[in-house]
């Protein structure tokens, strides 16, 4: 299968800083990735859809100026958390698609944030 | 809009006990179904999927599941289950959005 790619897997800040996320396909090119949110115990939250080369689309109730999301090349979307909060502190998933695999998605390492 | 419905949150199961978690979708058209697992301290990976044809699907590890259209289900199953697979199962549910959503997870703890 397709590897996707998170940096990095741990991540500690202090209330009020940026922290900035990467995701990357390493095998493949992938116009568009996805960006999940997950807390403890629970289930996968889709946040936002990464096009490449355009604006993200966000989901109902993610606020897009606390998350930014740029997908600048075909391999690499980075997620910003800006100004973060400790309700922040989450699990963040990214994962893409890959043409060769129809209609499957490839998931990323996630990426543990805690903010203090 | 897709949801996707895990009835079982936590699930206990003795070694070769048979299992089944269930997934119902909400979801008027074509669909793609999914089953993803995350291992402790893993990511997710995909254990099957049905995208058409044959309404049983065969997946890795002995897993498989039946795609019910009247009764919009998805269910997961293994005939004997090994404390390997200890981990969180989700049902995922792709419609003409081309977003993968995914149900609230299911729990298996497999006693040895």
């Amino acid at each position: 299968g397709a590897v996707v790619s998170q940096h990095p897997s741990w991540v500690i800040c202090k209330s009020g800083t940026s922290v900035k996320i990467e995701c990357r396909s390493l095998d493949f090119q992938a116009t568009t990735m996805f960006w999940y949110r997950q807390f403890p115990k629970q289930s996968l939250m889709l946040m936002a859809t990464s096009n490449e080369g355009s604006k993200a689309t966000y989901e109902q109730g993610v606020e897009k100026d606390k998350f930014l999301i740029n997908h600048a090349s075909l391999t690499l979307s980075t997620l910003t958390v800006t100004s973060a909060h400790p309700e922040d502190s989450s699990f963040y998933i990214c994962s893409a698609r890959d043409k060769r695999y129809t209609g499957e998605l490839f998931f990323g390492e996630g990426s543990r944030l805690t903010v203090l | 809009a897709q949801s996707v419905s895990q009835h079982n949150h936590h699930v206990i199961l003795s070694e070769a006990a048979s299992l089944e978690l269930g997934c119902n979708y909400s979801y008027g058209g074509t669909v793609n179904l999914f089953w993803y697992v995350q291992y402790p301290g893993q990511h997710l990976q995909l254990l099957l999927k049905y995208f058409s044809g044959d309404p049983l699907v065969k997946g890795i590890k002995g897993f498989e599941a039946e795609f019910i259209k009247s009764k919009f289900s998805f269910n997961l199953r293994k005939p004997s289950v090994q404390w390997s697979d200890t981990a969180e199962y989700f049902c995922a549910v792709n419609g003409n959005t081309g977003k993968l959503i995914f149900g609230q997870g299911t729990t298996l703890q497999v006693k040895p």
